[in-house]
């Protein structure tokens, strides 16, 4: 079956360490997006991307980056990780147009310490 | 700011009678509106969406209400079941592309 996957499940790291998650979708879909969720603020967008090498900035993009080098795969970076980004991060993917439905895969909760 | 509203954080509601969820949104640019189910330690699912130009869409339990000159629609679940214990978010799009704005979720509990 067709799947959207994030490793890891769960990390916690250093404040200032640069950190990476996956996030691979099996479906061929051209959008891909990330969301984080925090209490009190539901799901932010921070990057999403409409095909290969296509990126674009979301509502909270600061000290995030994406990069979209294949239609699976779009790993997002905390470049100097802060206090401030622990939060459980979403990757989304849907097929083309704006009515194609966004399936979430399962979350990565972050903790910066 | 806070551009799709949840004004409600939680709702109780006995099995088999009517949830109401509700949700408002500030920008008359969005024109695809969503509701998504959410339990514990899982990603958000698609429960069921509505174009701004209809005003209810109905899939079994679960049924739309947009009502675009008060920006405001609702999500109406008949009968309500103790696995529809959940977080609903509301969503909207035609801002950002096809990026969804979120509101910030209401926590239904159905109680047997």
């Amino acid at each position: 079956d067709a799947e959207i996957t994030q490793s890891p499940r769960h990390k916690i790291t250093e404040t200032g360490r640069q950190v990476t998650l996956a996030c691979h979708q099996t479906w061929n879909h051209n959008n891909m997006f990330w969301y984080r969720q925090d209490l009190g603020h539901g799901l932010r967008l921070i990057h999403y991307s409409y095909g290969v090498q296509d990126t674009n900035k979301g509502e909270v993009s600061d000290g995030y980056s994406v990069s979209r080098s294949n239609t699976e795969d779009l790993p997002l970076t905390l470049e100097s990780a802060a206090s401030s980004q622990t939060s459980v991060y979403f990757c989304a993917s849907s097929e083309n147009g704006q009515t194609d439905t966004q399936y979430f895969g399962p979350g990565t909760r972050l903790t910066v310490l | 700011d806070q551009q799709v509203k949840q004004n409600s954080p939680s709702l109780s509601v006995q099995e088999g009678r009517i949830s109401i969820l509700n949700c408002d949104y500030t920008n008359s640019m969005f024109d695809y509106f969503l509701w998504y189910k959410k339990y514990p330690a899982e990603g958000p699912t698609f429960l069921i969406s509505i174009s701004s130009i209809k005003d209810k869409n109905e899939d079994g339990r679960f049924t739309v209400f947009l009502n675009k000159s008060a920006k405001h629609l609702s999500l109406h679940i008949v009968p309500s079941q103790p696995g529809d214990s959940a977080v609903y978010f509301c969503a909207a799009s035609g801002l950002s592309g096809y990026a969804l704005n979120f509101g910030k979720g209401t926590s239904l509990l159905v109680t047997p």
